[in-house]
């Protein structure tokens, strides 16, 4: 079945850049039919949209934080990618990837990674 | 404060029925826009519970169903049993802001 799996330092310091990779198994990004999205959930509150991006590398993000992130693709190794620029405490939160069950931007997400926790401190 | 609006918590006896609203408003799912539900326990990741408004993925049992009319929708739960206790939140899509938004999360507790 479909598996996605986040990697990445759990530790970030202030102003620096988080960095996350999604590994997707069991299915391939290039195949197109879904879009591939990066959600986290900050401690004890709900999820925020990060944005998500399509195989061709066309990229949607929150306005939010549109000036600070980057997603990117690579086909060749099946994974996604998330940078967060000059990140602060704000930023700490649990990061999951997901994907969308088509290339709807309405559509729902069917499938995510087990999470990981990014901690942002000196 | 989220987009889309739902009650921080909701409760019933086991075996009762439960419903969780999720409000939006013209732009989202007013406009037509499917609405999407997850399931999440604590120190785990959503589980896809509900998608396009009514329809369970598989595995899903059908004591859950959900519905949705004009700028809101809803998820309901027959049946409760004490596996049920979790957080519930709703998904949908903002055509002002140009991407997804979720509720602010229903945390159910079974008595």
């Amino acid at each position: 079945q479909v598996q996605l799996q986040e990697s990445g330092p759990g530790l970030v310091k202030p102003s620096q850049t988080l960095s996350l990779t999604c590994s997707v198994s069991g299915a391939s990004i290039s195949s197109g039919g879904y879009y591939w999205s990066w959600i986290r959930q900050h401690p004890g509150t709900g999820l925020e949209w990060i944005g998500y991006i399509y195989y061709a590398g066309s990229t949607y993000y929150n306005s939010s934080l549109k000036s600070r992130i980057t997603i990117s693709v690579d086909t060749s190794k099946n994974q996604f990618f998330l940078k967060l620029n000059s990140v602060t405490a704000a930023d700490t939160a649990v990061y999951y990837c997901a994907r969308g069950y088509s290339t709807s931007p309405a559509a729902g997400m069917d499938v995510w990674g087990q999470g990981t926790t990014v901690t942002v401190s000196s | 404060q989220s987009v889309l609006t739902q009650p921080p918590s909701v409760s019933g006896a086991p075996g009762q029925r439960v419903t969780i609203s999720c409000t939006g408003s013209t732009s989202n799912i007013g406009a037509g826009y499917d609405v999407h539900w997850y399931q999440q326990f604590p120190g785990t990741a959503p589980k896809f519970l509900m998608y396009g408004n009514g329809n369970r993925p598989s595995g899903v049992p059908d004591r859950f169903s959900g519905s949705k009319s004009g700028t809101s929708a809803s998820l309901a739960i027959t049946g409760l049993q004490a596996e049920d206790e979790a957080d519930y939140y709703c998904q949908s899509y903002d055509g002002s802001l140009s991407g997804v938004i979720f509720g602010g999360g229903t945390k159910l507790t079974v008595l």
